[in-house]
């Protein structure tokens, strides 16, 4: 069984520019979440996705979106990159949405200069 | 929404003592109740969870209480380890929102 993996693990941007992150969820899991993780701060809910489609999203404004593929298999796309969306970029996945145990990947570590 | 908060902020403790960390949060309706660890540069990892109709679990040096009416919930580590240091964040969710809110996190230093 894999873990939750993600990629790439490091990035630098440039502000207004786009990025994409991805995450690969452990097998049998179907429920991706992303989070973000500001330095010395709790991790931030992003949204979630189960089967597809966007179940779930939290106080981040519409640049930040997603998508979840047929293997489950996760992207996270920021748009105008601001330079206080610098932070670390953590995906958790869940066997379904009716469990509560999330499985987190080893995140990827945004910085925009 | 919910807000966790999570105290203190930095815990130093000695070799073989306990750590005790407390998290307290807002919305009545949560009914799950994750530990994690996060070590410097690694993945949020489940240590201990606990569930509303749970007054307290443990596994090994590990203990999590939970008291509903006063909305809080608190991490006792006994023994503990210089392995043991870490960030340790609470978090809660609730049935039907399957978000995790999670405390700002404690980082623990246990001195050999």
């Amino acid at each position: 069984e894999t873990g939750v993996t993600q990629s790439p693990t490091h990035l630098i941007k440039t502000r207004g520019q786009q990025v994409t992150l991805r995450c690969s969820s452990q097998s049998g899991h179907n429920t991706v979440s992303w989070y973000q993780q500001a330095l010395g701060q709790g991790p931030q809910f992003i949204f979630q996705y189960y089967r597809e489609e966007e179940n779930g999203r939290g106080n981040f404004p519409p640049r930040f979106s997603g998508l979840q593929f047929p293997n489950y298999s996760s992207e996270l796309n920021v748009n105008a990159l601001e330079l206080d969306d610098s932070a670390l970029y953590l995906c958790a996945s869940r066997v379904g949405p009716m469990n509560t145990e999330a499985f987190f990947g080893q995140g990827t570590r945004l910085t925009v200069v | 929404g919910e807000n966790v908060e999570q105290h203190p902020s930095t815990l130093s403790v000695q070799e073989g003592d306990s750590a005790v960390i407390k998290c307290t949060y807002s919305d009545s309706a949560s009914n799950y109740f994750p530990w994690y660890k996060q070590e410097l540069g690694k993945r949020p990892q489940l240590i201990i969870d606990i569930r509303s109709n749970v007054g307290e679990k443990k596994d090994q040096r590990i203990a999590v209480t939970l008291n509903k009416t006063a909305k809080h919930f608190s991490l006792h580590i006994t023994e503990t380890q210089p392995e043991d240091s870490a960030v340790y964040f609470c978090a809660a969710s609730k049935l039907g929102d399957y978000k995790l809110s999670f405390g700002a996190g404690t980082t623990v230093t246990v001195r050999a």
